[in-house]
């Protein structure tokens, strides 16, 4: 079983909708849960970051953790054209020292205007 | 606002031949990462460095694999004998404090082929 499942999609809606995206995790050490973007050709940018259980809302983007499923969600509210890009769930564990990110394989995500 | 930046951006090279990947991380952070990514494949982790010591490394980054802070801003990722499997997007991160709970940030990528 891989350590972090991610439908690659790709997935297209159009503008305005909520969107749906998840991922399910197997070491149930895994503590800390963000959500990056990537655009093509570019470096993963930070959207959003939880800790242990629970939702989070920043705008238009919602995370959630389901520790007691290893499942985890980002949920887009009135989708953009802009937030067309590959969507990587990312985990990582409790460490005092520095620690290593663990990345889905990504999502592909495509707002039709 | 303060960025990671990476050099080159591209790199093209023949196999066997040394390459060294530049990064300069955010000013004020004390921990470094390299990760690297094949063409449609997941991030992967290679390796963590801080106070001039590798941290943690990954099954990938092999005796092949080298990484080096040389002055108070760069940080080098070498491979001394590059494969054609070493083909991929080589990303480095920074983070201010050590822990989990501290935010990577991560470079633009350098785009290395090996032919």
């Amino acid at each position: 079983q891989k350590e972090v499942e991610q439908d690659p999609g790709p997935l297209s809606v159009p503008e305005g909708a909520i969107v749906s995206l998840n991922c399910t995790y197997s070491n149930s050490a895994f503590q800390y849960f963000m959500w990056y973007r990537q655009y093509s050709r570019k470096g993963p940018e930070l959207l959003m970051y939880t800790y242990s259980s629970g939702n989070k809302e920043d705008g238009r983007f919602t995370a959630q953790v389901d520790k007691s499923s290893k499942y985890i969600s980002l949920f887009i509210r009135d989708s953009q054209p802009s937030d067309s890009a590959t969507y990587l769930c990312a985990m990582s564990g409790w460490s005092s020292s520095a620690s290593k990110i663990i990345f889905g394989s990504g999502t592909r995500l495509s707002i039709r205007p | 606002e303060p960025e990671v930046t990476q050099t080159p951006s591209h790199q093209v090279t023949q196999m066997g031949q040394e390459v060294i990947l530049r990064c300069v991380p955010i000013s004020n952070h004390l921990y470094f990462y390299w990760y690297r990514q094949i063409l449609g494949q997941k991030v992967e982790f290679l390796v963590s460095f801080y106070n001039n010591e590798i941290s943690e490394k990954s099954e990938i980054f092999d005796d092949q694999f080298s990484v080096e802070r040389p002055d108070g801003s760069n940080f080098t990722l070498k491979i001394r004998s590059t494969k054609l499997e070493d083909s991929a997007m080589y990303f480095c991160a920074s983070s201010s404090l050590a822990g989990a709970s501290e935010t990577q940030y991560f470079g633009p990528g350098t785009r290395l082929l090996v032919l």
